[in-house]
């Protein structure tokens, strides 16, 4: 089945340490997106990429860091100067090409401690 | 900039009541508009949408129609279900940086529990 994969579903980390997020999409799609969730709030954009080696910065991209080397990948790096990294981060994917329908992946649930 | 206004939740409603969840939005051009709804713990699920004016998305029972006049897009359902319970987001289509780019903008999510 085709889809977009998010690993971990749970993930913990330590205060100052970087920790990288993975998402994983099948379904051939050149566009991708991260997403961060807060409780009670709307979704906002972290980064996006239209296509390989290729990515835009989002409305909350100060520490973050993203790559595109591959068309199903895009990970997602959440660094030490990240203020407040615990959230709820969501993948996405589109056809590109100005379609803008996006399918989400199940989310990672990040925990700073 | 473009933006989404959701109506602010929580909504709560018994089982076989009306449903309406009011959605207006500010944007530049003519952007598709979506609904999108998220369960417990879960990414988020495309519900419905329409890409020009007049156009009515449906599904599941539910149903929103794109008034460019009004600029609205307000989500109705006849007779929700417990399984309705869940939190909705509306959200347009905007441009992004880069040829072709497209980014979506949410609203801020209506959270609706329904009870039996």
């Amino acid at each position: 089945d085709g889809g977009i994969t998010q690993s971990p579903k749970y993930l913990f980390r330590k205060e100052g340490q970087n920790v990288t997020l993975s998402c994983e999409q099948n379904l051939n799609h050149d566009a991708m997106y991260w997403y961060r969730q807060d409780p009670g709030q709307g979704l906002r954009l972290i980064y996006y990429s239209q296509i390989v080696n290729d990515f835009q910065k989002g409305d909350i991209a100060e520490g973050y860091s993203v790559s595109r080397e591959k068309k199903e990948s895009f990970p997602l790096t959440v660094t030490s100067a990240q203020k407040n990294p615990t959230a709820f981060y969501l993948c996405a994917s589109s056809i590109g090409g100005g379609v803008g329908e996006q399918f989400f992946g199940p989310g990672t649930r990040l925990t700073v401690l | 900039g473009d933006s989404v206004t959701q109506m602010e939740g929580p909504v709560t409603l018994s089982e076989e009541a009306f449903l309406t969840i009011n959605c207006t939005y500010t944007a530049t051009g003519y952007p598709s508009l979506f609904w999108y709804v998220q369960y417990p713990g879960e990414g988020l699920q495309l519900l419905l949408k329409a890409t020009k004016a007049d156009d009515k998305g449906s599904n599941k029972g539910f149903e929103a129609t794109y008034r460019k006049e009004t600029t609205s897009f307000h989500l109705e359902k006849g007779s929700v279900q417990v399984s309705d319970s869940a939190v909705y987001f509306c959200a347009l289509s905007a441009l992004g940086q880069g040829q072709g780019a497209q980014k979506l903008v949410f609203g801020q999510g209506t959270r609706l529990t329904i009870n039996p």
